[in-house]
Formats: structure tokens, sequence, C-alpha cells
């Protein structure tokens, strides 16, 4: 069965320092989605994407966050200077449409900034 | 105000027991998704509607769009069962908005 990949499984690294966040959706979706869960806390909602661009995103993703598909399977999320507050799982997920659709979540990243 | 709320948040429960989680939310939706959070985090998709009901094994879901308010049961619990149940709905912009969850402990 098809699933959604996310790499790393968990991330260390200190603040002010870049990470990449990588996702491979299944490969006939459409759109593509991140989210993150802080410890403790709800799953939010921060940016789906669609043909190249942004479709939606949340006021959590500020400048310091971009996405790319860089190649036609990948899906990334870049932070591009850490801070101690974006410690958290960054969970990717994917549909084959927009709206009324289910959606297919990876296994997630742990991030943990220090 | 949380626009989406659960009730309850723990749920203890013994084996075959029949389980309700509700769901409340206070925007207008598009649909309604049920999904379902391991300890080990991953989530996966239990249901998704717009009105009326779905089934699916021993999980039933349903919604009443007018009072704003679904509930997910499990009937004959089992230990497995134990997870995060969470309800989140989506809005005109196709946005999740999610609620925090319940979390289900099914004893043997």
């Amino acid at each position: 069965e098809p699933e959604v990949t996310q790499t790393p499984s968990h991330q260390v690294t200190q603040m002010g320092q870049e990470v990449i966040l990588r996702c491979v959706p299944i490969s006939n979706h459409l759109y593509f989605y991140w989210y993150r869960q802080i410890l403790g806390q709800k799953v939010e909602f921060l940016v789906s994407f669609y043909n190249n661009e942004i479709s939606e995103k949340s006021e959590i993703f500020d400048d310091q966050f971009s996405v790319e598909r860089p190649d036609g399977s990948n899906f990334t999320l870049k932070i591009r200077s850490t801070k101690l507050e974006d410690s958290a799982m960054y969970f990717c997920a994917s549909s084959a449409d927009r709206g009324m659709q289910t959606q297919y979540f990876g296994p997630g990243t742990r991030l943990l900034v220090l | 105000k949380n626009e989406v709320e659960q009730s309850p948040q723990n749920l203890t429960a013994q084996e075959g027991e029949f389980i309700t989680i509700n769901c409340s939310y206070s925007v207008g939706i598009s649909a309604l998704h049920w999904l379902q959070q391991h300890p080990g985090g991953g989530i996966v998709s239990l249901f998704m509607l717009s009105s009326g009901k779905k089934k699916h094994g021993r999980l039933i879901a349903t919604i009443n769009i007018q009072e704003k308010h679904s509930s997910l049961h499990i009937t004959a619990s089992h230990p497995r069962d134990s997870a995060v149940y969470i309800c989140a709905v989506e809005g005109s912009n196709y946005q999740l908005i999610w609620g925090a969850g319940t979390k289900l402990i099914i004893k043997p």
C-alpha cells in the first residue's frame, strides 16, 4: 500500500541553524501539507502546497519557513534559523485532491532545537 | 474559545465496552475528520464525513451539521484501540482545524 515517508525520523540541531525536513508524498497525490505538533499540544496546520506553489498557510508559517518540491517526488520544509520553540514533531501529509479528501500522513520528524 | 472541542479529554474503559467520543465545533465546515494518533506519534485518518454516518469495522462516526456535533463510537473495544482520537474540521479554506484529542485507554 502506498505511504508517505519522512526523513529524518529525528533531528537535533542548535538554535540558529537551518534544518530541512524531507517528505515523499504518495506518488499520484496532488496536494501536500505540513503540520506541526509541539509536545503535549494539538496538531497545527502550517502550509498546503499544490502545483508547485503554496496554496494556504497559517500564521505560524512566517518568513523563516519555506517549502519546496525540488524534484517532483520530494517535498521539503526548510526552517531557516531555528528557535527553541520550533522543537516539535513535524508531519507531512498528502491527498489526491483538494477539499474533503482523506489526508495520508507520514510518520513524522521529531525536531529538537537546543 | 477553541473552535473544536472534544470530550472527554481522557477515557479509560474495560475491554468490550462501547466507547463514545464527542466533538463539537463552532465554525462552518465542509467536512469533519476523525483521526487516530498512536502512542509512537503516527497519525492515521479514520473517517472523513460531511453528513450522516459512516461505519468501518467496529468504528462508527456520525455528524449532525445543524447541531455542529460529531461522535466517534467504538464497539467491542479492545486494548489495541488505545490511542489518541482526534477530531479535525475542514473549513472553506480547506485547512484542518484540530481538536486537542481524546486519550483512550482500554484495559484488558
